[in-house]
């Protein structure tokens, strides 16, 4: 069966230094990896998605690498913030339309002032 | 950008009651919504898949005849617990992903605690 696996449950950075987290998968060959962010008690938001063809994605402070050969996906946030304290979901789908998405139990980041 | 909505936020029912949630989507044309289930420190667990204007598609171990899924028009879905019980108490959320991409979007969830 699909297996999602996240580096840790939980990550203590610096503030200002890069966070990274891990997302590894087994038994699946995803089209695309979405990363979200959830905050307790609340619905994820959602953050970026990579496609298989491509290797690095980019936005703002926020970088995902997407390696189909080693099955992972690493989530960078740079020069991080006590805002960023979350936990971060990864999320591989297959393609096409109607396809379900499984869900990482999560990384909790604590950004420490 | 894209914006779900769930209604209500909260709720506290009796055992044995019926509970609908409403999800919509405000500002895009769902094609496919999905149901999912998180409980304390666990991942969000998917219930079942919703294409408009079709049955709903559940997941092993999910009763459909529990978990009524609803999904009539592009911008609602329902789910319904019937005779809600204590141990369906948990965060239950949705998501609505549109036709143009693959990106789905959460709604902010809804606690439901049955006494």
């Amino acid at each position: 069966s699909q297996k999602i696996e996240q580096n840790s449950e939980a990550l203590n950075i610096q503030e200002g230094k890069t966070a990274t987290l891990t997302c590894n998968y087994t038994n699946y060959s995803p089209a695309y990896l979405q990363w979200y962010r959830q905050d307790p008690g609340r619905g994820p938001v959602f953050l970026l998605l990579i496609r298989e063809n491509e290797k690095e994605k980019r936005k703002e402070r926020l970088k995902v690498t997407f390696d189909t050969t080693l099955k992972q996906s690493l989530f960078h946030i740079t020069a991080s913030q006590p805002a960023d304290s979350a936990t971060y979901l990864c999320a591989p789908r297959g393609s096409g339309g109607y396809q379900k998405v499984t869900f990482g139990i999560g990384t909790k980041l604590q950004v420490i002032p | 950008g894209a914006v779900v909505s769930q209604h209500p936020s909260w709720v506290i029912c009796k055992s044995g009651t019926s509970v609908k949630i409403e999800c919509r989507s405000l500002d895009f044309q769902a094609t496919t919504m999905f149901w999912y289930r998180q409980f304390p420190k666990q991942s969000l667990m998917l219930m079942a898949t919703s294409n408009e204007g079709s049955k709903a598609t559940y997941e092993q171990g999910v009763e459909k005849d529990k978990f009524l899924i609803n999904h009539a028009s592009l911008t609602l879905s329902t789910l319904t617990v019937t005779s809600a019980h204590p141990e369906d108490s948990s965060f239950y959320i949705c998501s609505a992903e549109s036709g143009s991409s693959y990106e789905q979007f959460f709604g902010p969830g809804t606690r439901l605690t049955v006494l």
